[in-house]
């Protein structure tokens, strides 16, 4: 079974533009979640998806969003990019929400913004 | 709020060496608790899991014991390799914050040959 993908792996912005990250999840997963990977800040949940419905937001300023399709696919999009939004992007798909569902994580995409 | 403490890296071994990476949390209820690593330039992988007090995950020679008395969730291996090295994050999710992964601030363990 495929796992996590997101593309684009790397990508390289300038401040005030925008982006749009896609990631796909393992086959049969209806979770997806984002989380923002920084030296800083470490690990921090940014949104999750089930059913194409937003179910959880992390605190991130509405430059932040989200969307799931019917087939479980996610994108996320940051608007007006700030040089602190560099950072590795991690998605996660899960069969479901629970303690017990675990979360396979994508190999990320990492943003640079100059 | 909920919150996971790791000890500070980086934790240098030579090859064969018993490795421990402490984990407390602080959470109301019963979380579930995690370890992820990751390796240079790659994602998260999970390494194993525990659900209820007492439990022990353990994967690929790692293993950690849920203690509730004492909120923890240590990392051990009793002979690390060099392929090892990475960072480990110590997680937890919990039904009173949604069940999102609250994430230590990871620790880069590096093993010498």
């Amino acid at each position: 079974k495929a796992g996590v993908t997101q593309t684009p792996r790397y990508l390289i912005k300038t401040r005030g533009q925008q982006v749009t990250l896609s990631c796909s999840p393992i086959s049969g997963h209806r979770s997806v979640s984002w989380y923002q990977q920084t030296p800083g800040q470490g690990l921090q949940f940014l949104f999750e998806y089930f059913s194409e419905t937003q179910r959880n937001k992390g605190n991130f300023p509405g430059r932040f969003s989200g969307r799931q399709f019917s087939n479980s696919r996610s994108e996320m999009n940051v608007s007006t990019l700030e040089l602190g939004d560099s950072a590795l992007y991690l998605c996660a798909s899960s069969l479901g929400k629970g303690g017990s569902y675990e979360q396979y994580f994508g190999p990320g995409t990492r943003l640079t913004v100059t | 709020g909920n919150s996971v403490t790791q000890m500070e890296g980086p934790v240098t071994l030579s090859e064969e060496a018993f490795l421990t990476i402490n984990c407390t949390y602080t959470a109301t209820g019963y979380p579930s608790l995690f370890w992820y690593v990751q390796y240079p330039g790659e994602g998260l992988q999970l390494l194993l899991k525990a659900t209820k007090a007492d439990d022990k995950g353990s994967n690929k020679g790692f293993e950690a014991t849920y203690r509730k008395e004492t909120t923890s969730f240590h990392l051990e291996k009793g002979s690390v390799q060099v392929s090892d090295s990475a960072v480990y994050f110590c997680a937890l999710s919990s039904p009173d914050s949604s069940y999102k992964l609250i994430f230590g601030s990871g620790t880069r363990l590096l093993v010498r040959p």
